[in-house]
């Protein structure tokens, strides 16, 4: 079976630096890959998708990049954080037909 | 184009009574719907699907959902509310096999009252 896995659970970073996010998926291959973001009381934002290695498309202008270095790996990077990247990002897989499956994402607090 | 409208952003029920979240759709094609749950600081989960067969769809836990095209709606039901299904409840659309169309719906807060 299929599973994805983000990590770190929690982070709590101050301004000004860097970020590096990491997502894997495990029991499946060439998936879509995507990162969201969800501000507090808010609903999903679609930051970045992925439909193989190093293809990355940008949803939104920001202060956030994305990798895909391999096949079922997905990283969100930030050269310097602001104080507007708080939030939680969550990572989510498709395969062909299928719904996105999410992983239990990462709360990002900034100081 | 395609949105989802979810009617209510919090809904409060006590246990062991129905569950109603409202969903409305806008879509140019034929979409697919789903509901997704999150509880707090967890990822999403998928409760259900519909993919243009059955219009009556089941889900996991006890949710269901009905696509009425006419109404353009795919509300969630669950006949009995447990304390366990207190989360947030996204209602979600994609009108393509496209691997950026998702559109979620803001979200609604169930509160479930012993």
């Amino acid at each position: 079976s299929q599973t994805i896995h983000q990590w770190p659970a929690t982070l709590v970073q101050p301004v000004g630096s860097p970020l590096s996010l990491e997502c894997t998926v495990e029991g499946t291959s060439n998936p879509n890959l995507y990162w969201y973001r969800q501000a507090a009381g808010r609903g999903l934002q679609l930051l970045f998708y992925s439909v193989g290695i190093g293809q990355i498309s940008s949803e939104v202008p920001q202060n956030l990049s994305a990798s895909r270095p391999q096949d079922r790996q997905f990283i969100l990077s930030s050269k310097k954080l602001l104080l507007s990247d708080s939030g939680f990002y969550l990572c989510a897989w498709k395969g062909d037909d299928q719904p996105q499956h999410f992983g239990d994402g990462t709360r990002l607090s900034i100081l | 184009a395609q949105s989802v409208t979810q009617l209510d952003s919090h809904v409060s029920v006590s246990e062991g009574t129905p569950v109603l979240l409202r969903c409305n759709y806008s879509s140019s094609y034929s979409p697919s719907l789903f509901w997704y749950v999150q509880h707090p600081n967890k990822g999403l989960q998928l409760l259900l699907k519909y993919t243009s067969a059955a219009t009556l769809v089941k889900g996991i836990n006890g949710f269901e959902a009905e696509f009425k095209k006419s109404e353009t709606s795919f509300h969630l039901t669950k006949p009995s509310a447990h304390m366990s299904d207190a989360a947030e409840y996204f209602c979600v659309v994609n009108t393509n096999t496209g691997r950026r169309a998702l559109t979620f719906g803001s979200g609604t807060r169930l509160q479930v009252q012993p």
